[in-house]
């Protein structure tokens, strides 16, 4: 099993620019998570999912977007690239198998820098 | 209000001895789980251990360890012995059973002094 993986690992962007970083999980999660991690900073939760078709914003969602069209998939869309995006963005997945005690597992995280 | 709270910023720890990090919680669900994660400076997120609110006894993972806290709403993390690997960012977080989101601190930097 690969677990969660993203791609790119880092990335620059220019001011108004777009990109879409992707997230794949071989786990056969349902839910799956989309964090930023600004410098010294804990995570904040852009959206989530809780299956295909299904997703809803957290804290942080001015800015971007998502589709969960497989089980396996949840690509993050940043449609106007600003500075205040830059960050690293991680993406995590969790089985519902698990009730309360179902952890997240994250994937190795994409280093945006947008100028 | 803050779900999650992490006090230190900062900590440091001579090798082989112990150090707690502190989290405390807020919440009105009556069950719901705490989580802590390791973060090292390569930047991933691994996971450490787990507690669950209704749960009789303090978690325990090898050298890690939970003061769990229940009345006074704190989830300590204990970690014996301390290794020099354990240099790292450590985050607490927790999930209500009503909700599907994780609420993370924002976290404490350890260093590990040989």
């Amino acid at each position: 099993n690969a677990g969660v993986t993203q791609t790119p690992k880092f990335r620059i962007l220019k001011i108004g620019q777009s990109m879409t970083l992707q997230c794949t999980q071989d786990m056969n999660h349902n839910y799956m998570y989309w964090y930023r991690q600004d410098p010294g900073m804990g995570l904040k939760l852009i959206y989530y999912s809780v299956g295909a078709g299904i997703t809803d914003k957290g804290e942080v969602p001015n800015g971007y977007n998502v589709s969960r069209s497989t089980t396996e998939d949840f690509p993050l869309r940043l449609e106007l690239a600003a500075p205040s995006q830059t960050s690293v963005y991680f993406c995590a997945s969790r089985t519902t198998g698990q009730g309360l005690k179902g952890t997240q597992y994250f994937g190795p995280g994409t280093r945006l820098t947008v100028l | 209000a803050q779900k999650i709270t992490q006090t230190q910023p900062g900590m440091f720890v001579q090798e082989k001895e112990a150090v707690t990090l502190d989290c405390t919680y807020d919440t009105s669900d009556p069950s719901y789980g705490l989580f802590w994660y390791k973060q090292p400076s390569s930047g991933e997120m691994i996971f450490l251990i787990y507690q669950g609110s209704y749960d009789q006894q303090n978690a325990t993972e090898g050298r890690y360890s939970l003061n769990f806290q229940k009345a006074r709403k704190s989830a300590n993390l204990v970690i014996s012995a301390s290794q020099l690997g354990d240099s790292a960012m450590y985050f607490c977080a927790m999930r209500e059973e009503a909700g599907n989101q994780f609420y993370f601190g924002t976290g404490t930097s350890l260093t590990v002094i040989p």
